[in-house]
C-alpha cells in the first residue's frame, strides 16, 4: 500500500516570491508520482507527474518537481507566484507495477498567494 | 476532447433517499475510476472500470454502494440509503488503457445529505 504526507495544510505567500510545496511518500513498491491543482468548485487538473527518467519533472504553469528516492519526497516548487496560483494542490501515488492504476492522495496544500 | 462531464453537479437529498450520478468519460477512454473528497481532505479511491468490468473496489464502498459501466461508456454510481456521512464530492476521473497514462478528472458532483 501506497501513502502520501502532505506537511503543510496552508502555505502563505506573496506574489512573485518562490513557493514549495512538500509532499513525502510511502510505498514498498515502486511508484508514480503526481501533483495536481485544485480550483474553487472544480475537477483536479494535472500539474505534472514523474513516471521515470530525469528526477527534475516540469509542468504547466511554471510549476516544477523533483524526485528524491532516498528522502521520498517530490516537493513542489515555482521559482515566482501568481494570483492565478491560489488553489488547492494534492500530491498523489500509484502503484508503478500491476495493471492497476489508482490514485492515493495526500490532504493537500491551499497555496494562499497575495499582493 | 470536451472533457469528463458529470451530472448533476449538485444534489441535495433527505437521510434514507437513494441517489444515483453519472459520469460521461472522455470518448475512447478504456479506464473509469470514482474518487470520493470529504471537506479538508484529499480524494479517496472507490471503485474502478476497465470497459465495462468494475476491476477493484475500496473498502470504502459498503454494500449501500453501487457503480455500473455498461457497455464501457458512462458510468453511474447508486447510494442507496444515504446517510449524513455520504456528504462529500465524488469524483470521476478517466484514462486511456495505460497504466502511466494520465487521469482527467470530471468537475465532480457535490452531495449534501440532510
Amino acid at each position: 500500500a501506497q501513502s502520501v504526507t502532505q506537511l503543510d495544510s496552508q502555505v502563505p505567500v506573496f506574489e512573485e516570491a518562490p513557493v514549495e510545496l512538500r509532499c513525502n511518500y510511502s510505498s514498498s513498491v515502486s511508484v508514480y508520482l503526481f501533483w495536481y491543482v485544485q480550483y474553487p468548485n472544480q475537477g483536479l487538473q494535472l500539474l505534472l507527474k514523474y513516471l521515470s527518467g530525469s528526477t527534475l519533472v516540469k509542468g504547466i504553469n511554471g510549476f516544477e518537481a523533483e524526485f528524491n528516492k532516498s528522502q521520498t519526497s517530490f516537493h513542489l516548487r515555482k521559482p515566482s507566484v501568481h494570483i492565478s496560483d491560489t488553489a488547492e494542490y494534492f500530491c498523489a501515488v500509484s502503484a508503478g507495477t500491476g495493471t492497476a492504476s489508482k490514485l492515493t492522495f495526500g490532504t493537500g496544500t491551499r497555496l494562499q498567494v497575495t499582493l | 476532447d470536451t472533457g469528463v462531464s458529470q451530472d448533476p453537479r449538485h444534489k441535495i437529498t433527505k437521510r434514507g433517499q437513494n441517489v444515483t450520478f453519472r459520469c460521461d468519460p472522455i470518448s475512447e477512454h478504456n479506464r473509469l475510476y470514482w474518487y470520493r473528497q470529504t471537506l479538508g481532505q484529499g480524494p479517496e479511491f472507490l471503485t474502478y472500470f476497465q470497459n465495462e468490468a468494475q476491476l477493484e473496489k475500496s473498502r470504502l464502498l459498503s454494500d449501500r454502494f453501487s457503480a455500473e459501466r455498461p457497455k464501457g461508456s458512462f458510468s453511474t454510481l447508486e447510494i442507496q440509503r444515504t446517510e449524513q456521512g455520504d456528504s462529500a464530492m465524488y469524483l470521476c476521473a478517466s484514462s486511456p488503457s495505460v497504466i502511466t497514462d494520465t487521469q482527467y478528472f470530471g468537475p465532480g458532483t457535490r452531495l449534501t445529505v440532510l
